[in-house]
């Protein structure tokens, strides 16, 4: 069974950095572009970036508003992924869910975390 | 990259059958079969429901099902039932390797 399990969220203030982390277990995390989506109180849902495996270059790609400020990372001898976060604003203040593509190469995100809470308020 | 456009809400009863619409451009939805489209009921992280434009991954109820006719992707539910009543969000790749959702559609079943 597919599990991923983010941590790291809490309260910071604008300006501040946090490290979210997303342990991953149930299949191959090697082979998995991993992705992060956000989703602020009460709004949609939001696509973060996303880290393609090794064997199509390790790249990554981010959502306009948090090129710059975020890194996503990946460690495949531990099957976990990162969220790097600096220079946080209000606006960043979301629930943060890792997902997995539904097949090795996929987009689309077949399964998901139960999230995080991330707040940014002075 | 602008979010999909889908209708805030859709409304249906029991038995019917709706339809969602997912608008972008030729730059994303129109551009790629890459769409996907997600269930998300209260407080519960998002279900996967349809990838790929058409594809319903395993465990979906054969009820719901996806399409696109240029730069318009459309979710259809048929025989809509109670636990249907939730939010409906769909994503596209897009030409700069990213992904965008839509707006999101609240589904209510009357």
């Amino acid at each position: 069974e597919v599990q991923l399990v983010e941590s790291g969220g809490g309260l910071v203030k604008p300006g501040g950095s946090l490290r979210l982390s997303c342990a991953a277990s149930g299949f191959t995390f090697s082979n998995a572009w991993m992705t992060w989506v956000r989703q602020a109180p009460g709004k949609g849902l939001e696509w973060v970036g996303r880290i393609k495996t090794q064997a199509d270059g390790g790249t990554t790609d981010y959502a306009a508003p948090v090129k710059g400020r975020f890194t996503i990372s990946r460690d495949d001898s531990k099957n976990t992924l990162y969220l790097q976060m600096n220079s946080l604003k209000t606006e960043d203040t979301a629930v943060y869910y890792c997902t997995t593509g539904y097949y090795d190469g996929s987009g689309a995100s077949g399964h998901w975390g139960r999230g995080t809470l991330v707040t940014v308020s002075s | 990259q602008s979010a999909l456009t889908q209708p805030a809400s859709v409304s249906g009863s029991p038995g019917q059958s709706i339809t969602i619409s997912c608008t972008g451009t030729s730059s994303d939805v129109g551009g790629y079969n890459y769409v996907s489209w997600y269930q998300q009921h209260p407080g519960k992280a998002p279900k996967l429901m349809i990838y790929d434009v058409y594809n319903r991954p395993s465990g979906v109820s054969n009820r719901f099902s996806g399409s696109k006719s240029g730069n318009t992707a459309s979710l259809t539910i048929s025989g809509l039932q109670a636990e249907d009543e939730a939010d409906y969000y769909c994503c596209s790749y897009t030409g700069s390797s990213t992904e965008v959702f839509g707006t999101g559609t609240k589904v209510t079943v009357l």
